[in-house]
């Protein structure tokens, strides 16, 4: 099975802090994307990644970067925190292509930030 | 660029009902991924069903069914019988063909099923 690991599962962080926020996968997937979920917004994408080193921005990438330095690892920054990122961080990763009995992006149980 | 809509923000059902969840997409291409995932209380996104632009084939899972229609850009999830494990938020998604582009998804439902 498909393992995506999200470093913390609750995170608590104060205004201003570096934060990181660390994925892995361990099936070698070409892509990796972040999410954020908030009620009644459904999930965003902030960034995506579809290989080592590359990263194109998503809906929302405003106040996040991200690093892609191996290829089982995305890691979401927020370089100055504030308190409307405070939210639900979902990642989760994919092959490059589908194929016929493929499935598609498998999410991590996300990581649940609070900025006071 | 795409969309989905899910118009129902939160359903409540008591069990043993019937329950449609709808989802409306827009793309201008011709190949593309629908999908539904459910998110349990627990939080982890669960994957339900993938379905290609190419096959309108409806497809029944245990109490679950969906319906594709390209006519109309739908493509509706109805639980059958519907049990208190139900209650979660359920998310409809679509992706493109190609092999690097992210999932849109839609706002979710919430369905509450009451025993």
């Amino acid at each position: 099975d498909v393992k995506v690991t999200q470093s913390s599962r609750y995170l608590v962080k104060r205004t201003g802090e570096k934060v990181f926020l660390e994925c892995v996968q361990d099936m070698d997937h070409e892509n990796m994307f972040w999410y954020r979920q908030d009620p009644g917004l459904g999930l965003r994408l902030i960034y995506f990644s579809y290989d080592v080193k590359m990263k194109e921005k998503g809906d929302i990438p405003e106040g996040y970067s991200v690093s892609r330095e191996k290829k089982e690892r995305f890691s979401l920054i927020l370089e100055s925190a504030s308190t409307n990122q405070t939210s639900m961080y979902l990642c989760a990763s994919s092959p490059y292509s589908f194929k016929a009995n493929n499935q598609p992006q498998h999410f991590g149980d996300g990581t649940r930030l609070s900025i006071l | 660029a795409q969309k989905v809509t899910q118009a129902q923000t939160e359903i409540s059902v008591v069990e043993k009902e019937d329950v449609t969840l709808d989802c409306v997409y827009e793309t201008r291409d011709t190949t593309y991924y629908l999908f539904w995932y459910k998110q349990p209380p627990s939080g982890e996104l669960v994957f339900l069903i993938r379905r290609n632009s190419f096959d309108e084939q409806n497809e029944i899972s245990g109490r679950y069914s969906w319906n594709f229609q390209k006519s109309t850009s739908s493509f509706n999830f109805t639980i059958t019988a519907s049990q208190v494990v139900d209650s979660a938020v359920y998310f409809c998604a679509l992706s493109l063909f190609s092999g690097n582009t992210p999932l849109v998804f839609g706002k979710g439902t919430r369905l509450s099923v009451i025993a």
